[in-house]
């Protein structure tokens, strides 16, 4: 497996533009994750969905922001209108599950989309 | 309450070893892992350990677990410039989907 795809890797737009990302997940995996990652809050869950279903989107900072997973081969997380304090690194990353048990091997991030807003 | 506490940096000496703390404050968690993120990249899974173990071995890494008082240590025996990364604690929890994440450790090491 190719592990966990993100697109784009950068992305510079300005400030009230639309920003689509996009996530490929680990086939078999039924968990996927959005986080966000800057250095003055470090990593912070954005939403999660179990088996294309949103399960939790507290993190979501703004209506601004929304995701969608419409298979289980694809997820994205838009922005509308984007702020140039959404600049980030934006991270996807999938799991899988054992029973009631996270798997033993975590998650598995994908490389990230650096996202600067101007 | 769900914490994960890290110190934010760390330096030592090529060919040292490197111990890098964490702090958690949930007793029920299950799996403790060990992630580390280089210049760039994604967050990547380094080592995990079940909470009914006191310590794992793999290579140059040890992970020791301290139950009683919460703390789990990575150290990285003879370190390497290639080691040179942000490391982050995370716990887990049976029946909770979510990672609880540290803030995370930058390595720094000294030539």
């Amino acid at each position: 497996d190719a592990g966990v795809i993100q697109s784009p890797r950068h992305e510079v737009t300005e400030m009230g533009q639309e920003v689509t990302l996009r996530c490929k997940p680990i086939s078999g995996h039924d968990y996927l994750f959005w986080y966000r990652q800057t250095m003055m809050r470090g990593l912070e869950l954005l939403i999660y969905f179990n088996n294309n279903v949103p399960i939790d989107d507290s993190g979501m900072p703004e209506d601004r922001f929304s995701a969608k997973m419409p298979n289980a081969s694809f997820s994205t997380l838009k922005i509308q209108p984007s702020e140039p304090r959404d600049s980030a690194v934006y991270f996807c990353a999938s799991s899988s599950y054992v029973g009631t048990e996270l798997a033993n091997y975590g998650y598995t991030f994908g490389s990230g989309t650096r996202l600067t807003v101007v | 309450g769900e914490d994960v506490e890290q110190s934010l940096f760390l330096s030592v000496r090529e060919g040292d070893s490197s111990v890098i703390n964490c702090t958690y404050t949930d007793s029920s968690s299950t799996y403790l892992y060990w992630y580390k993120q280089e210049p760039g990249a994604g967050l990547q899974l380094l080592t995990y350990i079940f909470s009914n173990m006191d310590m794992k071995q793999d290579q140059r890494l040890t992970v020791l677990l301290n139950k009683k008082d919460k703390h789990l240590s990575l150290r990285i025996a003879d370190t390497q410039t290639g080691d040179s990364a942000i490391y982050f604690c995370a716990e887990s929890k049976g029946g909770n989907y979510q990672l609880i994440w540290g803030a995370g450790t930058k390595l720094i090491i000294k030539p």
